[in-house]
């Protein structure tokens, strides 16, 4: 079944820490998309991707990187830089050339201790 | 900038109302608008808008677009209580068409 993986469901962070939330697809989708969620608030744009090996800056990119090295992957990494990574994070991917929904992965809760 | 506004932020009803709500929006090479209902982890995809004046409808949702006035909405017809959830407001456009941005989300509460 097609769909998007992401891993892992939750995740505990000790301050300082880099820590990496994985997101890989199998729809052959060419746009993939990161979100964070607070709670009771809507999707927040990170970052996103239209082709492989390019990225461009959401509204809230500060504190996080992220790599488009295969169509199938964009990881998302939180760094020590983001003040307040506490959230729910989504990903997202759909097609390019056609208008279709976004399809969801299920979410990283990411916790920092 | 792009920007997509919901409102209102938070609704309660009693079962067996009508809400409306609403989604503005200021997004350049506008290419679709979309609905989602999340209740508790991924959002499940309602409708996808891309002419105006068309509505969707699904059972006791419907949606309809407003390109030259720059907004939708989102209509529920005799709400039941497992309509509770956030709903989600998206315009894809942007630069290469490709940026997808939500609105802040309405909370929708139905009481029995």
């Amino acid at each position: 079944d097609g769909g998007i993986t992401q891993s892992p469901k939750y995740l505990f962070r000790k301050e300082g820490q880099n820590v990496t939330l994985s997101c890989e697809q199998n729809l052959n989708h060419d746009a993939m998309y990161w979100y964070r969620q607070d709670p009771g608030q809507g999707l927040r744009l990170i970052y996103y991707s239209q082709i492989v090996n390019d990225f461009q800056k959401g509204d809230i990119a500060e504190g996080y990187s992220v790599s488009r090295e295969k169509k199938e992957s964009f990881p998302l990494t939180v760094t020590s830089a983001q003040k307040n990574p506490t959230a729910f994070y989504l990903c997202a991917s759909t097609l390019r050339w056609r208008n279709t929904e976004a399809f969801f992965g299920q979410g990283t809760r990411l916790t920092v201790v | 900038e792009d920007k997509v506004v919901q409102s209102p932020l938070s609704l309660v009803v009693h079962e067996g109302d009508t809400v409306t709500l609403n989604c503005s929006y200021e997004v350049t090479n506008f290419r679709s608008l979309l609905w989602y209902k999340q209740e508790k982890k991924a959002p499940t995809f309602l409708f996808m808008l891309t002419s105006s004046g068309i509505e969707k409808k699904s059972g006791r949702l419907s949606s309809i677009l407003d390109k030259k006035e720059l907004f939708s909405i989102l209509n529920i017809t005799a709400t039941q209580t497992g309509d509770s959830a956030i709903y989600l407001c998206a315009v894809q456009g942007g630069q290469g068409a490709q940026k997808l941005v939500f609105g802040q989300g309405t909370r929708l509460t139905i009481n029995p």
